[in-house]
């Protein structure tokens, strides 16, 4: 049963960066793409974007100049970073996990991120 | 436009049936794309409920009922996702997804009332 569980600081300042972290259990880390999606309080989800072990990453172009993420395999771990971030950027933020030949989508509990001075 | 719309709301009786759309823009044509559906409680992530392409094509969740399916209605460009014998379980923000332009897209969501 594959399981992730986001971890992160809560809060970030502006024009910080934000940096979250999934850990990953239960899941071949070729066997899957990891994604991030976040959802805004009272809306719908967005996503963030996706990278592969051995691919390069997928970014959502909204937020494709301020964006990284990375996969650590020998952590069983991938992580996000979004730079200068500003409260537009205040959701809870999911990390998910997409079966490559499955196409099954199982997501993390979510992290809630507030962005605030 | 955006590409999913959906209805912000719906309301529905207990034992009833409710059908929740979800339509592409104009510009894209709803019979190339499998549509993914998604239930959401507060304070949970989405769950999946089912996806459809086609009758041919689609793949139900793991513990969804029968009454959770899907089709598509090609004259309005839609998916849609029917819900018979409402139970009050069933409230919850309901979301469309897609993938599109080599992006996943969501819809912005309806929230399901059953009164």
């Amino acid at each position: 049963q594959v399981h992730l569980q986001e971890s992160g600081p809560g809060l970030v300042r502006p024009s910080e960066t934000l940096s979250l972290t999934c850990a990953v259990s239960g899941a071949s880390f070729n066997s899957y793409y990891w994604a991030w999606i976040r959802q805004p309080a009272g809306k719908g989800p967005d996503w963030i974007g996706h990278v592969h072990s051995s691919g390069s990453p997928n970014y959502n172009p909204s937020l494709k100049s301020r964006l990284s993420m990375s996969v650590d395999t020998s952590k069983n771990q991938f992580s996000l970073e979004l730079t200068s971030v500003t409260a537009a950027d205040t959701a809870v933020y999911y990390c998910v996990a997409v079966g490559l030949l499955t196409g099954n989508w199982y997501w993390g509990q979510g992290a809630l991120i507030t962005v605030s001075s | 436009q955006a590409v999913l719309s959906q209805p912000s709301s719906l309301s529905a009786s207990p034992g009833a049936s409710a059908s929740l759309t979800c339509t592409l823009r104009s510009d894209i044509n709803v019979g190339t794309y499998k549509i993914h559906w998604y239930q959401q409680k507060p304070g949970s992530p989405p769950q999946f409920l089912l996806r459809y392409k086609s009758d041919s094509d689609n793949q139900q969740g793991s513990g969804v009922p029968s009454r959770f399916s899907g089709s598509k209605d090609a004259s309005a460009n839609a998916g849609i996702l029917l819900i018979s014998g409402l139970q009050s379980e069933d409230e919850g923000d309901y979301y469309c997804l897609i993938w599109h332009n080599n992006a996943w897209v969501f819809g912005g969501g309806t929230k399901l009332t059953v009164l």
